[in-house]
């Protein structure tokens, strides 16, 4: 079964970087991932496509600030210099059977 | 500007109905998959339902199979969801998203 497993919370420094993780389940190593953020009552917003080779392209007007990478079932989301307006919820997600999507359980990202 | 605005949200009895609508505008909307999202109250996001670029192929999540309907309007732009048999646990923000883009959601509220 198609599952993506995330830690519940993360929290970093103003300015430092942080790295989340989102991890594919066993026999799923291979797939791409979608990274979407969501800050406090707001709608998602499209961060980047990850894929398993670490290559992933962005959505409009995404800071360079905001990276991803990969390693085997892992997908990693790096966000350096962090600012207050990172702080978030942020969301895994990959296509599975057909067009369905699957989401991660989320991240909260607390800036302190 | 891409934008997507779903409207058709409310406050509904258990059993009833409703029609979710999503205008899409600043994209090419006949070329893209469609999804419906939503969110119930402090939880993370689930996926509902998917339609292909030509409505060939659509796809729905156990839990609203055979109560939710999807459908589009390539023409006007435009994604609907028809949900049916509507239950207290369907409460959430209710969002329509493409791959990459993402509307602000409408409030669907299912309660006596």
């Amino acid at each position: 079964q198609l599952v993506l497993t995330q830690s519940p919370s993360a929290s970093a420094s103003l300015g430092a970087s942080v790295k989340l993780t989102c991890t594919l389940s066993s026999g799923h190593s291979s797939y791409a991932i979608a990274w979407h953020q969501q800050q406090p009552e707001k709608g998602p917003r499209y961060l980047m496509k990850l894929n398993s080779d670490g290559s992933h392209s962005k959505g409009d007007g995404i800071p360079d600030r905001f990276s991803g990478s990969s390693s085997g079932a892992e997908r990693y989301l790096t966000i350096s210099s962090l600012q207050s307006e990172d702080e978030a919820d942020y969301y895994c997600q990959t296509w599975g059977t057909g067009t369905n999507w699957v989401f991660g359980g989320g991240t909260k990202l607390t800036v302190l | 500007e891409v934008q997507l605005v779903e409207s058709g949200g409310g406050l509904v009895k258990p059993g009833g109905s409703l029609r979710l609508s999503c205008a899409a505008s600043g994209f090419t909307f006949s070329s893209y998959s469609m999804n419906w999202v939503r969110q119930a109250p402090g939880k993370g996001l689930e996926w509902v339902s998917s339609i292909s670029s030509s409505s060939s192929y659509i796809y729905y999540a156990d839990s609203v199979k055979g109560r939710f309907t999807i459908s589009r309007d390539n023409a006007k732009n435009s994604l609907y969801l028809q949900m049916n048999s509507l239950r207290a646990e369907d409460t959430a923000v209710y969002y329509c998203a493409s791959d990459i883009y993402w509307g602000q959601g409408t409030l669907v509220t299912v309660s006596s």
